[in-house]
């Protein structure tokens, strides 16, 4: 049974680009989350997509945005990326509600 | 919003047992978490309990929740080297997990 993987590892953009991350799903898991952790803090939640419908979202700006696709993977969207959003983005994949599992991240720095 | 808090360091020799303690607010909480974290790397699940428990055992962890004080604690045994991580206490709030700060262990052999 494969993880949740995520590309890519590391990357660098400058203020006011835009940037798309990605996330396979563990295998059957049709639910995927997606999280902020900034440095030295605990991740914080961004959004849910359950089916391919935004299914939860956190207090984040209309410039995240997300989406599922059929196989259940997964894009994060930033626009207009600020120095502030320096981070590690991890996505959690889950059949059920109670348990997600969580891939490697990708670690994003804007210069 | 809700809160979930937790102590930062916790410093241990090899062969002690660990005790990591979280608090959280949500009183509405279904389920309760620990996730660990090693330098560079994503969270791996070690373990969660159901809000209506007060104990469960799994291997060397052991957690402990008290739903009137809010409080729950990871306890490892036996702690050995590979333990050094961060654990993070997480709550489930609807779909979201609210993490806390996360709890560095540092174990000396």
């Amino acid at each position: 049974e494969t993880g949740v993987t995520q590309s890519p590892t590391h990357l660098i953009k400058t203020r006011g680009q835009q940037v798309t991350l990605r996330c396979s799903s563990q295998s059957g898991h049709n639910t995927v989350s997606w999280y902020q952790q900034a440095l030295g803090q605990g991740p914080q939640f961004i959004f849910q997509y359950y089916r391919e419908e935004e299914n939860g979202r956190g207090n984040f700006p209309p410039r995240f945005s997300g989406l599922q696709f059929p196989n259940y993977s997964s894009e994060l969207n930033v626009n207009a990326l600020e120095l502030d959003d320096s981070a590690l983005y991890l996505c959690a994949s889950s059949l059920t509600a109670n348990e997600q599992f969580f891939g490697p991240g990708t670690r994003l720095t804007v210069l | 919003g809700e809160d979930v808090e937790q102590s930062l360091f916790l410093s241990v020799r090899e062969g002690d047992s660990s005790v990591i303690n979280c608090t959280y607010t949500d009183s509405s909480s279904t389920y309760l978490y620990w996730y660990k974290q090693e330098p560079g790397a994503g969270l791996q699940l070690l373990t969660y309990i159901f809000s209506n428990m007060d104990m469960k055992q799994d291997q060397r962890l052991t957690v402990l929740l008290n739903k009137k004080d809010k409080h729950l604690s990871l306890r490892i045994a036996d702690t050995q080297t590979g333990d050094s991580a961060i654990y993070f206490c997480a709550d489930l709030t609807g779909t979201a997990l609210i993490f806390g700060k996360g709890t560095t262990l540092s174990v000396s052999s």
